[in-house]
C-alpha cells in the first residue's frame, strides 16, 4: 500500500513557470524523498528531507516538510521542457532498521515549450 | 562508478512460465530492493535484501521470490506467470538500509510482458 499520496495527479504548465507538487503521508517518518522518472525508465533521486528539517534547496528545487500536517511540497522554479517527467514522493517510516522506502503513485508534469 | 544494472531490459514470457530477473547494485552497496511498477498500482514494494538476508517483504504472493548473493547481486524470480505480472520491475540499491541513510539508486528496469 502507498504511504505517500501526491497531488495533483497531473500538472501542465508553460516553460518558465513554477511547478508545485504536494505529498501527504500517514505515519511518522524518518525522512521523505522526491524522485523523478522519465518515461518508462528508472527513478532518479532529487532531494531528501529529514523529519527534523523544514526546508531544503537544491538548484531550482525547493522542498518543504510539515510533520504536523504530514505533508511535503516540491517546488520547481523556472521550469524547462526537460522537467517533463513523473515525480514521486517516497517516505521511510520511523520504525527502525526494518523501515522500507515506500512510494506514492506519482505526479505527471508536462512543461510546454 | 557504474550504476545499478538490471538484466534483461525487456522480456516476453507466456502465462505459466517462470522468469528470473537480475540486478547488480553499485559497488559497495549492501541493500537491494525490488519494486513492481504498473499504471494502475504505481510502484509497489516487493522485497529488500541486506547482506544476503531478506529484511522486508511486500504484499505479493509466494510466486514472487528473491535472493541476494555474497557479492550483493540480487535476483528475483516469478513462477507461474500471470497476465497481471506484466510490469516494469525496478531494482534499487543503497549502502545502508534502503532509504534510511540516504538516497536509493535505481536501475533502468526490466520490462516484463506476459502473453
Amino acid at each position: 500500500s502507498q504511504q505517500g499520496e501526491e497531488d495533483p495527479q497531473a500538472l501542465s504548465i508553460q516553460e518558465g513557470e513554477n511547478a508545485t507538487m504536494n505529498c501527504s503521508y500517514k505515519t511518522s517518518i524518518n525522512n521523505l524523498q522526491w524522485y523523478r522518472q522519465n518515461s518508462g525508465r528508472g527513478l532518479v533521486h532529487l532531494i531528501l528531507i529529514r523529519s527534523n528539517e523544514r526546508e531544503k534547496h537544491s538548484g531550482r528545487l525547493r522542498v518543504t516538510l510539515d510533520t504536523s500536517k504530514k505533508s511535503s511540497s516540491l517546488l520547481i522554479t523556472a521550469s524547462r521542457a526537460a522537467d517533463t517527467a513523473s515525480y514521486f514522493c517516497a517516505t521511510v517510516p520511523d520504525t527502525g532498521a526494518n523501515s522500507k522506502l515506500t512510494f506514492g503513485k506519482g505526479i505527471t508534469l508536462s512543461v510546454r515549450p | 562508478k557504474a550504476g545499478v544494472t538490471q538484466t534483461p531490459r525487456y522480456l516476453i514470457k507466456t502465462r505459466g512460465q517462470q522468469v528470473t530477473l537480475s540486478c547488480s547494485p553499485i559497488s559497495g552497496h549492501r541493500s537491494v530492493s525490488w519494486y513492481q511498477q504498473t499504471p494502475g498500482q504505481g510502484l509497489q514494494f516487493l522485497f529488500e535484501y541486506f547482506s544476503e538476508t531478506q529484511r522486508n517483504k511486500g504484499n505479493f504472493p509466494g510466486r514472487f521470490s528473491g535472493r541476494q548473493f555474497s557479492n550483493s547481486r540480487s535476483e528475483m524470480n516469478v513462477s507461474t506467470l500471470e497476465l497481471g505480472d506484466s510490469a516494469l520491475y525496478l531494482c534499487a540499491s543503497s549502502w545502508g538500509s534502503m532509504g534510511v541513510w540516504g538516497e536509493a539508486f535505481f536501475g533502468q528496469g526490466t520490462r516484463l510482458t506476459v502473453v
